[in-house]
This record gives structure tokens, C-alpha cells and sequence, in this order.
């Protein structure tokens, strides 16, 4: 079956680090995507790895292993405002996303 | 209209009552999505279109319809809702054909069936 696990809740001070993983077993492979969403709120794109390696962007970036099936989200320099749900989401063969169940991120002062 | 939007916001729903959820996207997107999502779960993908014209079944279709008469717009449908139906459905679109992967999501619609 397919499957994508990443942790339930993590918490974090802010101005610190925080890396978050996912590690996933899918029918085929064609790039793995993360999203956060606010409570509330819809799913917003933060990054799209398809290759191995490191894709950085400002404060955050993601990393993939396709051989390890894995993928990590790092967050630098936390913000209150990054309290939020952050989704790894794997496309699949038939190029439909299989998400996970999202890692509930709570940023303390 | 700029990007996607779903309606109704909410709405209470008594068992058994036909519902149809609306969504309407001017990204001229040609894929578009249904997903439920449910607490503890990740999204799960209802049906989907990658084009006007053309639908296709997700990891939970059952109970819902869907048509894509027009690349704008894609509702969904609930035939005769039951409880299990309590969700927020997200409506979302990517531009497939341009090779876009990422998906654009609406507000959602946060749904109860009493």
C-alpha cells in the first residue's frame, strides 16, 4: 500500500531550528511536495523536490532522498507566525498527491 | 474572482438531503480536485479532473459525484449525505499541462450531516 508518516506534533522556540520528516512508500515516484496550513485555513505550496538534495528557499528548505524514501522540511529562525500544520504530500505514478497526516508545529516564545 | 473559491463557507446538512459544493477557478487550470479532510488524516483525494470533459475516481468516492462541464468550474455532489460525510472539503486546481505539479486550494467548506 501507499503510505507517507511524518510526526503528529512537534513544538519548538521561537528564533530557533526545527526540522521536520517524512518518510514515505508510494507506487512510483514523480516529486515530493510540502504544504502548510494554518488552522482554519487551506493548504498553502512551500516546496517541490524531485531531485536529491537540498532546495532552499529563504528561511525554509527541504531535502530528498528517493533511494531512503525520505524528505525533510527545516525551518530557521522561527516566527510565532510558523505555528501551523505542515503537510508532506508524495505524486504518485497516476500523478495524483498522497498526503500525509500533517505535523502540527507549535512555535513557543 | 481571483484563484479559487469554493461555496457554501459552511453549511448543517440534515441525513439524507442532497448537497452540492461549488468551486470555481479563473487560473484557466486544467486539472481540478476534491479532497475531504478529516481530523488525523491526511487529505484524501474524492475525484479529480485533468481536463473539461473528463473525471475520474479518487481514494474515497463513494456517496459523491462530480461533473467538469466547462474548465472553470467542478462541483461536487452529494446524493443523499450521512453523517460519515462531516468534513471540510477542499477544492483545488494545478495547470497540468503546462507541467505545473503544485495545486492551488480554495478556502474550503466545512460541512456537518446531523
Amino acid at each position: 500500500g501507499q503510505n507517507i508518516d511524518q510526526p503528529t506534533e512537534m513544538t519548538a522556540t521561537e528564533g530557533a531550528i526545527v526540522q521536520i520528516n517524512c518518510t514515505y512508500q508510494t507506487s512510483g515516484f514523480n516529486g515530493l511536495f510540502w504544504y502548510q496550513q494554518h488552522a482554519g485555513e487551506a493548504p498553502t505550496f512551500l516546496s517541490y523536490n524531485v531531485l536529491d538534495g537540498l532546495e532552499e528557499k529563504g528561511r525554509f528548505s527541504s531535502f530528498l532522498s528517493r533511494s531512503k524514501g525520505y524528505s525533510y522540511l527545516l525551518l530557521k529562525e522561527l516566527q510565532m507566525k510558523d505555528s501551523a500544520s505542515y503537510l508532506c504530500a508524495v505524486e504518485d505514478s497516476n500523478y495524483q498527491l498522497i498526503w500525509g497526516a500533517g505535523t502540527k508545529l507549535i512555535i513557543k516564545p | 474572482i481571483a484563484g479559487i473559491t469554493q461555496a457554501p463557507t459552511s453549511q448543517i446538512l440534515a441525513a439524507g438531503r442532497r448537497m452540492t459544493l461549488r468551486c470555481t477557478q479563473d487560473m484557466r487550470h486544467n486539472a481540478m480536485y476534491w479532497y475531504r479532510q478529516d481530523l488525523g488524516l491526511g487529505l484524501r483525494l474524492i475525484h479529480y479532473s485533468n481536463t473539461a470533459g473528463t473525471t475520474g475516481k479518487g481514494e474515497v468516492p463513494d456517496g459523491y459525484s462530480v461533473s467538469r462541464a466547462n474548465t472553470d468550474d467542478f462541483p461536487l455532489t452529494l446524493a443523499s449525505a450521512v453523517p460519515s460525510q462531516t468534513s471540510v472539503y477542499f477544492c483545488a486546481s494545478s495547470d497540468r499541462l503546462a507541467g505545473g505539479n503544485e495545486q492551488f486550494f480554495g478556502p474550503g467548506t466545512r460541512l456537518t450531516v446531523l
